[in-house]
């Protein structure tokens, strides 16, 4: 299947800084990719729909200004969690779609910590 | 708006017995469905899906699903399980023409005993 690589894995920073996470299709063009968050030992709850060269869609509760989303190319969707807190601590997940029904696919995963 | 419930949060079962992991899912319109996996500290991979046609849907690592519309059920089996398949399972749901916006169950941590 197709392959979407998240970087960083695993990321540590301090309260009040922005942390930026990549989400890249490494073999296939992705018009639209989402992102999830997941707490410890519950499911994926969808943050926002990003669309290449357009703004992105965030669901309700989510903080557009919180959580910045740019899909500048059809490879590359990023989400920088600004003004970082603890409680932004999280597993961000991010999933591709390469084009036909139900062909999403998504990244390993990035782990953020706030101290 | 569609909704999905995974009823066992978690599933204790010895290696190579059977395993079934319910999903159910609520929703207005016709769906597709999919069960995913994910080891620890990494992403989902996709199990199976269902789309159309057969109601008997064979997945990777021997599972397999079955599509009950009239129960609106879509749960998860495997006749004998490994130690390997201990992770968390996860079934989503899909409307149609929603352009693959998923919406997740809560998940279901399969354990299983040697």
């Amino acid at each position: 299947g197709a392959v979407v690589s998240q970087h960083p894995s695993w990321v540590i920073c301090k309260s009040g800084t922005s942390v930026k996470i990549e989400c890249r299709s490494l073999d296939f063009q992705a018009t639209t990719m989402f992102w999830y968050r997941q707490f410890p030992k519950q499911s994926l709850m969808l943050m926002a729909t990003s669309n290449e060269g357009s703004k992105a869609t965030y669901e309700q509760g989510v903080e557009k200004d919180k959580f910045l989303i740019n899909h500048a190319s059809l490879t590359l969707s990023t989400l920088t969690v600004t003004s970082a807190h603890p409680e932004d601590s999280s597993f961000y997940i991010c999933s591709a779609r390469a084009g036909g029904v139900g062909e999403l696919f998504f990244g390993e995963g990035s782990r953020l910590t706030v101290l | 708006a569609q909704s999905v419930t995974q009823l066992d949060s978690q599933v204790p079962v010895f290696e190579e017995a059977p395993v079934e992991l319910r999903c159910n899912y609520s929703s207005s319109v016709s769906v597709y469905l999919f069960w995913y996996v994910q080891y620890p500290n990494q992403g989902l991979q996709l199990l199976l899906k269902y789309l159309s046609g057969s109601t008997l849907v064979k997945g990777i690592n021997g599972f397999e699903a079955e599509f009950n519309k009239s129960q609106t059920s879509f749960h998860l089996r495997k006749p004998s399980v490994h130690i390997s398949d201990t992770a968390e399972y996860f079934c989503a749901v899909s409307e149609v023409n929603a352009g693959n916006m998923l919406t997740f169950g809560g998940g279901t941590r399969l354990m299983v005993k040697p």
